[in-house]
């Protein structure tokens, strides 16, 4: 039974799409999250939602919205494709958002623009 | 603000080999610190973390890390590498405010047979 889980695992798109990638957790967190990871395996923090409100927006572009219409998911809409927006995008969750707390990431979405 | 630095981007041990990955941190406030484990295609895992307490951390699979705070670091060893120990590890930091955890840039362990 998959903790966090993403769909789709695969997305390949021209410039200028627009794209959304699902994410759910069955852990009963209050906390979830978007990272960005590029090619060279930097992971990067986008958005933190704590029961369903935005904690953290870390300086992502306005192309990139997230949505949370429960506590459970935590999905990632993406305007306008750009080539550099190409990276593997992980969601991952924790039960408050407090620091100590483990953090349980899904599979994660490989994205490639063309 | 808070930083992490993972010296090395590649390290490459033999099977049963000392395999010692280094961590150093940079926190305004007594951190909370983790290491992560990523094997090819797949999320990030928990090793270990350090929260209050014991400075010396035990692991899943054999793996420890010891808190320094004099030396601000936080590096991964494990007595006798295994080929299944071969994948990408990262240091964490966060404090307790939360929400937002600050991770290295990763180290890939190669083992060699």
């Amino acid at each position: 039974d998959t903790a966090v889980s993403q769909t789709p695992k695969y997305l390949v798109t021209q410039m200028g799409n627009d794209k959304s990638i699902k994410c759910e957790q069955n852990l009963g967190h209050d906390t979830m999250y978007w990272y960005k990871q590029d090619s060279k395996k930097f992971l990067k923090i986008m958005f933190s939602y704590n029961n369903k409100e935005l904690i953290i927006n870390e300086t992502v572009p306005n192309r990139f919205s997230p949505k949370s219409p429960d506590k459970a998911h935590l999905n990632l809409h993406i305007n306008s494709l750009e080539l550099g927006d190409s990276a593997v995008y992980f969601c991952a969750s924790s039960r408050r958002g407090t620091g100590e707390e483990t953090q349980y990431f899904g599979p994660g979405t490989r994205l490639l623009v063309l | 603000a808070q930083s992490v630095t993972q010296l090395g981007s590649h390290v490459s041990v033999s099977e049963g080999a000392l395999v010692l990955l280094r961590c150093n941190y940079s926190s305004s406030v007594p951190p909370y610190l983790f290491w992560y484990v990523q094997y090819p295609n797949q999320g990030l895992q928990l090793l270990l973390k350090y929260t209050t307490g014991a400075t010396l951390v035990k692991g899943i699979n054999g793996f420890e890390a010891e808190f320094k705070k004099s030396e601000t670091s936080f590096h991964l060893t494990k007595p006798s590498a295994h080929m299944s120990d071969a994948a990408e590890y990262f240091c964490a930091v966060s404090d307790t405010g939360g929400f937002k955890t600050i991770f290295g840039a990763g180290t890939r362990l190669f083992v060699k047979a």
